[in-house]
């Protein structure tokens, strides 16, 4: 079984300021780990994803996760927050082996940008 | 190129009614998942086609819905006898292949009232 979870529901920001989301998994296998965008009114966009290769992985945006595996945790970074990071993010997992080729979704972290 | 569309993007419809829900997928995808987006439930996995196989359907929450999807194309998502939690929005995504490390393209959804 796999599972996501988001730690805060909200999150707020200066422009500028550091973004930080956290997301951890839970997996029995090697996981597949992505990260979406949603703004409002509209699908999901890729925003990264970690398939084993490197650790850090760089998205759009401007936008970073890295994988430790030692904390089970796949935190979404940015440097330098803009007004149109705005939007809903969630953090995916998928199976890396077996049949199951679904994304497990967390709850989702809203980000507000302050100017 | 063109991405995922999805129609109608909102439908209103009477408890009890049946309502169809469609899906293109990117030209050449062999992947197409349909997944539930609900204040309640977040977003969760329904529906998994791939290729001619037999579809995952682990995720379809009553016999009341159900996917076809042909040519191996276009996809139809039905609920038969709408009731008022089947409100939400519902959202296609396709990916290139079989593997799970693929990036799943999502569609902007359809959002389905049920009064």
């Amino acid at each position: 079984a796999q599972s996501v979870t988001q730690l805060g529901s909200h999150v707020s920001v200066s422009e500028g300021a550091l973004v930080l989301l956290r997301c951890n998994y839970s997996s029995s296998v090697p996981p597949y780990l992505f990260w979406y965008v949603q703004y409002p009114n509209q699908g999901l966009q890729l925003l990264l994803k970690y398939t084993s290769a490197a650790t850090l992985v760089k998205g759009i945006n401007g936008f970073e996760a890295e994988f430790k595996k030692s904390e089970t945790s796949f935190h979404l970074t940015k440097p330098s927050a803009h007004m149109s990071d705005a939007a809903e993010y969630f953090c995916a997992v998928s199976r890396s082996s077996g049949s199951a080729r679904q994304l497990t979704f967390g709850s989702g972290t809203q980000l507000t940008v302050l100017p | 190129g063109a991405g995922v569309s999805q129609s109608p993007s909102n439908k209103v419809t009477e408890k009890g009614k049946d309502v169809e829900l469609r899906c293109d997928p990117i030209s050449g995808h062999t992947a197409l998942y349909w997944y539930r987006q609900s204040l309640g439930q977040g977003l969760e996995f329904l529906i998994y086609f791939q290729g001619n196989s037999a579809p995952d359907k682990s995720g379809l929450p009553s016999d009341r819905f159900s996917a076809e999807r042909t040519g191996g194309s276009v996809s139809t998502l039905t609920i038969q006898r709408t009731q008022q939690e089947d409100s939400a929005v519902y959202l296609c995504a396709s990916s290139q292949g079989l593997a799970s490390a693929d990036t799943q393209y999502f569609g902007p959804g359809t959002r389905l009232t049920v009064l």
